[in-house]
């Protein structure tokens, strides 16, 4: 079985643009959850979906976003990049929100 | 407030020697616990995982962990250490939400 994909693997932006990355979960996996890894934070919950209804938030801004689609890819989104969004955004799939599995991330930094 | 702990950031260990990494945590009710490793610019592989029963799970790369409630310990432990177990070690709860709080992390160097 295919793994965790993502894309971008590596992103460069401007402050005040917006990125859109994406995630392809494990076939059969109807769960994708996001993750913020900062060297300062640590790892930290962004958003969890689950057939395509967003089931859990953590505490980011509004800034950031995301979605699921029928087939269980997702996509996040974030607007008005600041600089402290420069971060490794990893993307995790589950069957239905027990054990995850991680994609490589998505390496974003904002300039 | 929910909370996973690892009391230590950086760990030393001889190539050969054993190894335990320490993780406490803090729900209302037992979550599901798990193990992860990270290796530089990588995400993060499952190494084990706690649900209920048996308190000692087995998980691969000879990685083993042990659940005690009355500790509120999930301590990652492994009898002999490779040099390719350098990494960082995360440990991570959940309770079944699809929302995993991970600990701050442990980065192992193993020395030859």
């Amino acid at each position: 079985k295919a793994g965790v994909t993502q894309t971008p693997r590596y992103l460069i932006k401007t402050r005040g643009q917006q990125v859109t990355l994406s995630c392809s979960p494990i076939s059969g996996h109807r769960s994708v959850s996001w993750y913020q890894q900062t060297p300062g934070q640590g790892l930290q919950f962004l958003f969890e979906y689950f057939s395509e209804t967003q089931r859990n938030k953590g505490n980011f801004p509004g800034r950031f976003s995301g979605r699921q689609f029928s087939n269980s890819r997702s996509e996040m989104n974030v607007s008005t990049l600041e600089l402290g969004d420069s971060a490794l955004y990893l993307c995790a799939s589950s069957y239905k929100g027990e054990e995850q599995y991680f994609g490589p991330g998505t390496r974003l930094t904002v300039t | 407030a929910q909370s996973v702990t690892q009391p230590d950031i950086h760990i030393t260990v001889s190539e050969g020697a054993s190894l335990e990494l320490r993780c406490n945590y803090s729900y209302g009710a037992t979550p599901y616990l798990f193990w992860y490793v990270q290796s530089p610019g990588q995400g993060l592989q499952l190494l084990l995982k706690y649900f209920s029963g048996d308190t000692l799970v087995q998980g691969i790369k000879g990685f083993e962990a042990e659940f005690k409630r009355s500790q509120s310990s999930f301590n990652l432990r492994k009898p002999s250490v490779h040099w390719s177990d350098a990494a960082e070690y995360f440990c991570a709860g959940s309770s079944n939400t699809g929302k995993l709080i991970f600990g701050q992390g442990t980065t192992l160097q193993v020395k030859p």
